[in-house]
């Protein structure tokens, strides 16, 4: 059974500091993974996915890397805003499954500090 | 957003009642999914859907069905409410294309008393 794990579990910096968040998988016959962004209350929002073929995916300041050998993958972002506060979320999408599922992990809840 | 909503955004019901849940897709996508959020578990796939009247179970399924009798429309039931379902409840849709990225609706938060 495929597991997702996420350290840190909350992560607090100061506005401007570059960051990275960790997901790690357990089985490496993975489709893709999604990063995805849920503020409180509210949906999830898809950030960024990246294909069991490829090394690394950016978006603005977000790039997210896999090294699926080593079941990791890591979110940088850049120049750290007040706005990104929220809790950030890596899911992994079975490729054995066939129903393409996605497992999650428990996410890190990010702050970060005017 | 994918053209997800999900209805209604927020119940309160007794313990025993039976609850349903609507998520409405516009776009006509095939697979949909739902999913539980709480704290200290993350999301976990209820049930999921691959076409009208195709449904399959997913990590945490007991308590649960699900219904598909048009494309636009996935249904989660409750059929008898208890505590321990009180939770956010997720649909997603995979979208098309080589990527299968998953999108999703803005959630139903459901308390049983």
């Amino acid at each position: 059974k495929q597991e997702v794990t996420q350290i840190p579990a909350a992560l607090s910096v100061p506005e401007g500091e570059n960051l990275v968040l960790n997901c790690s998988f357990t089985d490496s016959a993975i489709y893709n993974l999604q990063w995805f962004r849920q503020d409180p209350g509210k949906g999830l929002t898809s950030l960024l996915l990246i294909q069991s073929s490829q090394r690394e995916q950016t978006s603005g300041r977000l790039n997210a890397s896999l090294d699926k050998s080593s079941g990791r993958s890591t979110l940088y972002i850049a120049a750290s805003q007040p706005g990104d506060s929220a809790t950030y979320l890596c899911a992994v999408n079975d490729s054995g499954a066939g129903s393409y599922q996605l497992t999650f992990g428990k996410g890190t809840k990010l702050s970060v500090i005017p | 957003d994918a053209g997800i909503t999900q209805s209604p955004r927020h119940k309160v019901t007794e313990t025993g009642t039976p609850v349903t849940l609507r998520c409405h897709q516009t776009e006509n996508h095939r697979y949909m999914y739902w999913y539980r959020q709480d704290p200290g578990h993350g999301l976990r796939l209820i049930h999921y859907s691959y076409g009208v009247k195709d449904t399959d179970k997913g990590e945490v399924s007991d308590g649960y069905s699900v219904s598909r009798s048009k494309t636009e429309d996935f249904l989660l039931t409750l059929e008898s409410a208890t505590s321990s379902q009180t939770s956010v409840y997720f649909c997603a849709i995979r979208g098309t294309g080589v990527s299968y990225e998953q999108y999703f609706g803005p959630g139903t938060r459901l308390t049983v008393t």
